[in-house]
């Protein structure tokens, strides 16, 4: 079955925008979570949802927001964009959390320039 | 969860075994472990997790001593394209699962 897909690939844009990522989760999989990778800080969770919900959320500022749909599909927008905020953005999906493993997608490479 | 702390890098020759250890010293009873591995620009991989017992599958094997304080990933004949870096992180079983703290992994490289 298909894995986890992000679009876009790749985006460039300037400081003060705002950006949309989106994330199609593995097919039955109900839990999609977002994580920011940057050389300096690492990969650093950012939320995850679970039927449409926000379940968890990690130490990102308000900027960062994110919304599930019906069909499990996940989007992150990322507002008023700052220099720093250039990193690659992965998507992770998993049945509905437990001990289940994370599918994670290829990222989309975000430059704020 | 719990921190875990990882060798930043390790060599093996190809063919040969490659033995990760990963310390998690503060690790809860309903804590996973699990492994996850990147290559270069890519999503992380996952690759094998367990509770409590040694685990195996068709890619690497996944042994957590008696006191579960640390945790060893054998690859049991590394290739060049198992050169990565590779990720230990405990994870609760449970709602929280979704929720997962990297740390700065090994990075692993393979060489003929």
């Amino acid at each position: 079955k298909a894995g986890v897909t992000q679009t876009p690939r790749y985006l460039i844009k300037t400081r003060g925008q705002q950006v949309t990522l989106s994330c199609s989760p593995i097919s039955g999989h109900r839990s999609v979570s977002w994580y920011q990778q940057t050389p300096g800080q690492g990969l650093q969770f950012l939320f995850e949802y679970f039927s449409e919900t926000q379940r968890n959320k990690g130490n990102f500022p308000g900027r960062f927001s994110g919304r599930q749909f019906s069909n499990s599909r996940s989007e992150m927008n990322v507002s008023t964009l700052e220099l720093g905020d250039s990193a690659l953005y992965l998507c992770a999906s998993s049945w509905s959390g437990g001990d289940n493993e994370q599918f994670f997608g290829p990222g989309t490479r975000l430059t704020v320039l | 969860d719990a921190k875990t702390t990882q060798p930043p890098s390790m060599d093996c020759a190809e063919g040969r075994a490659a033995n990760l250890p990963c310390n998690h010293s503060t690790i809860s009873g309903n804590e996973y472990v699990y492994w996850y591995r990147q290559i270069h620009s890519q999503g992380p991989q996952y690759i094998i997790h367990g509770l409590k017992n040694n685990e195996t599958n068709e890619m690497a094997s996944l042994i957590i001593t008696e006191d579960r304080k640390s945790s060893t990933l054998i690859l049991p004949h590394a290739t060049l394209r198992d050169t990565a870096v590779y990720y230990c992180i405990v994870r609760v079983g449970n709602t929280n699962a979704g929720k997962s703290t990297f740390g700065d992994g090994t990075t692993l490289t393979v060489k003929p």
